[in-house]
């Protein structure tokens, strides 16, 4: 079962700023992640598949990059309504689990 | 558009069962898988399983396996989680998601409370 490990658990900004979350799975998953945003309350959102396109509507200030064990999400520049839960999916093997969750909040 | 629409919340007894359902719209049905997530109260998301609409094949997680039952009705277009034995720490809000390149649409979700 491969093991997705998400850093930092926490991550304090500013609006306006970079944010640069990771996604580290236990063996090689391609290119078969995924990215989700959650907010209190709502249903996750994918932003990113298949580790680098954006979603139907997900703004371009999101991308995704990596390929492998290591995978990156930015936001270019966080907006009011970006500051949320974001979850790595692996879908390259089954069970196809979830990472911990990086939790972006206002510094 | 797509959508997902999920049965009401839910007080279950331990050791009572519940099932849940998730009733699509806007797309053809069977071309697609649904997968079942779960969170509980503060904690992160939770894979349980997938059921292909169009054959019914499933795949669930290994810890549910044995207590977990999903199905689906192409009649009405609706898919259905049905999880046993109920525990408290079974306790979560209950999705259900279009596979599509990644969980594309999700349901509202379903809170499931198990409580003596």
């Amino acid at each position: 079962e491969i093991v997705l490990t998400q850093s930092p658990a926490t991550l304090s900004l500013s609006p306006g700023e970079r944010a640069t979350l990771s996604c580290r799975a236990s063996q090689s998953v391609s290119s078969y992640l995924a990215w989700y945003q959650q907010k209190p309350g709502q249903a996750p959102r994918l932003l990113i598949y298949d580790a680098s396109n954006r979603a139907t509507g997900i703004p371009a200030r999101f991308s995704g990059s990596g390929s492998g064990t290591d995978f990156t999400l930015t936001i270019s520049s966080l907006e009011p309504e970006d500051f949320a839960v974001y979850y790595c999916q692996q879908r390259s093997n089954w069970p196809p689990a979830f990472g911990p969750g990086t939790k972006v909040d206002i510094k | 558009q797509v959508q997902l629409v999920q049965s009401g919340a839910e007080v279950k007894k331990p050791g009572a069962s519940v099932k849940v359902s998730c009733k699509a719209s806007g797309y053809t049905f069977t071309s697609y898988g649904i997968s079942w997530v779960r969170q509980a109260p503060g904690q992160g998301l939770e894979w349980m399983g997938w059921i292909s609409a169009y054959n019914g094949n499933t795949n669930y997680a290994q810890k549910l396996q044995g207590r977990v039952t999903m199905t689906t009705d192409t009649s009405t277009s609706t898919a259905y989680m049905e999880l046993r034995s109920l525990r408290s720490d079974d306790t979560a809000v209950y999705y259900c998601a279009r596979d599509l390149r990644g969980y594309q649409d999700w349901g509202q979700g379903t809170l499931v409370t198990v409580s003596s």
